[in-house]
């Protein structure tokens, strides 16, 4: 059964520096998404992105943050200089399409700054 | 702000009886419904969906919709130990064209031997 997969599981950065988390989507879905959940908290939506550009965003999503498809498969996330909160699991989803679909997610990576 | 609720539990049922998971929602534009499960340290796992009034089945799991009270629910039939997880509600408003979930804070249910 096609899965979304993720890359790193965990990755460990110092505050300020930049990170890049990858994921493949499952190959015939057109949305892609990334959420995040902080130990204990709640799932939280980053931004989706359809068609080569961003569909919509949180306000957790600030300049600090980008996201591209460099490629027919990754989709990334970036975070150019990493704060002390940004600790948290980061979570890769896709949809086939937009309205009523399913979205199904990565296993995650597990971002940790120290 | 568009919030979903839940009861964050624990629910504890017994093996082999019903669990009932309740979810409200604020937003009226909502479309789209979701149960996901979420075992600690895991990813969300989709469960169900479900998009209009009424009922849906499949397996040992009824989804429930009822837009007209904002009131999504879960049942689970003949619970079993492996059911044991954290049940999260996501709810889809389709505004802004970007297909946003939004997530309650789940559930957490545990199926007692």
């Amino acid at each position: 059964e096609p899965e979304v997969t993720q890359t790193p599981s965990h990755q460990v950065t110092q505050m300020g520096q930049e990170v890049i988390l990858r994921c493949v989507p499952i190959s015939n879905h057109l949305y892609f998404y990334w959420y995040r959940q902080i130990l204990g908290q709640k799932v939280e939506f980053l931004v989706s992105f359809y068609n080569n550009e961003i569909s919509e965003k949180s306000e957790i999503f600030d300049d600090q943050f980008s996201v591209e498809r460099p490629d027919g498969s990754n989709f990334t996330l970036k975070i150019r200089s990493t704060k002390l909160e940004d600790s948290a699991m980061y979570f890769c989803a896709s949809s086939e399409w937009q309205g009523e679909d399913e979205q199904f997610f990565g296993p995650g990576t597990r971002l940790t700054v120290l | 702000q568009k919030e979903v609720e839940q009861n964050s539990g624990p629910l504890s049922v017994p093996e082999g009886a019903i669990a009932s998971l309740n979810c409200t929602y604020s937003d009226r534009g909502s479309q789209s419904f979701f149960w996901y499960r979420q075992y600690s340290g895991k990813s969300p796992e989709l469960i169900m969906s479900i998009y209009s009034n009424g009922d849906k089945e499949d397996g040992r799991f009824t989804a429930q919709l009822n837009k007209a009270s904002q009131y999504v629910s879960l049942l689970i039939r003949d619970s079993q130990p492996s059911d044991s997880a954290t049940y999260l509600c996501a709810v889809n408003g389709v505004t802004g064209g970007g297909n946003k979930l939004t997530f309650g804070t789940g559930t957490q249910l545990k199926v007692e031997l």
